[in-house]
């Protein structure tokens, strides 16, 4: 498996608190992503990264911000966390990226905003 | 965008029968991905498919990419427990997955 270790794998907080979940990878690859995962939506983008400090929106980015400081590490903050955003979210990182890289996974963190 | 729809949500077998899995997106898609999820797992990949018309074998798994590089299937033969999970194909891009096939097997 490659080297991929997100934290924390699982958090239980309460709506209005900030969050930030972080991924790290010791692959060195260039791209890196978040998705969430809900029952019958499977996998949707927040946000992605093409390099430190390059980063750029997916599909569901509203309530969620992104950092890349170092190339290994990807940080995704919820500002103000509610209810909508239980769910469980995967950290992926891709040497090529788009149209060309496979993607590989993170073993996921679930949070669960009450 | 390059959305994909994938059908069907839900697939419940008899161990030894086939499943297929298919994906179809209203645009044309440069390549398409499949990657398969264990239950209270992460998504693996799986394959790339990126040519038109394109088939690729993996064991009991056939890949397919179609002519008009608009759908992709993934037939298992003859299905065994260790196929269960959910099977994801994601377009070329990575910003759009499936909402994925569960398979269950019944043994």
């Amino acid at each position: 498996d490659a080297g991929i270790t997100q934290s924390p794998r699982h958090k239980v907080t309460e709506t209005g608190t900030p969050v930030t979940l972080r991924c790290h990878q010791t692959e060195n690859h260039r791209y890196m992503y978040w998705y969430r995962q809900d029952p019958g939506h499977g996998l949707r983008l927040i946000h992605y990264s093409y390099g430190v400090k390059d980063t750029d929106k997916g599909e569901v980015s509203d309530g969620y911000s992104v950092s890349r400081s170092k190339t290994e590490d990807f940080l995704l903050t919820l500002e103000s966390a509610t209810s909508s955003q239980t769910s469980v979210y995967f950290c992926a990182i891709s040497e090529t990226g788009q149209n060309t890289g496979e993607l590989f996974f993170g073993e996921g963190s679930r949070l669960t905003v009450l | 965008g390059q959305q994909v729809m994938q059908i069907p949500q839900y697939q419940h077998v008899q161990e030894g029968e086939d499943f297929t899995t298919y994906c179809n997106s209203s645009t044309t898609l440069s390549n398409i991905q499949w990657y398969k999820q264990r239950p209270g797992g992460h998504p693996v990949f799986l394959i790339q498919l990126v040519k038109s018309g394109e088939v690729k074998k993996q064991k009991r798994l056939t890949f397919q990419f179609g002519e008009a590089k608009k759908n992709s299937s993934l037939h298992i033969t003859a299905t065994q427990t260790t196929d269960v999970g959910t099977y994801f194909c994601a377009n070329g891009n990575q910003f759009y997955f499936g909402t994925g096939t569960s398979l269950t097997v019944i043994p």
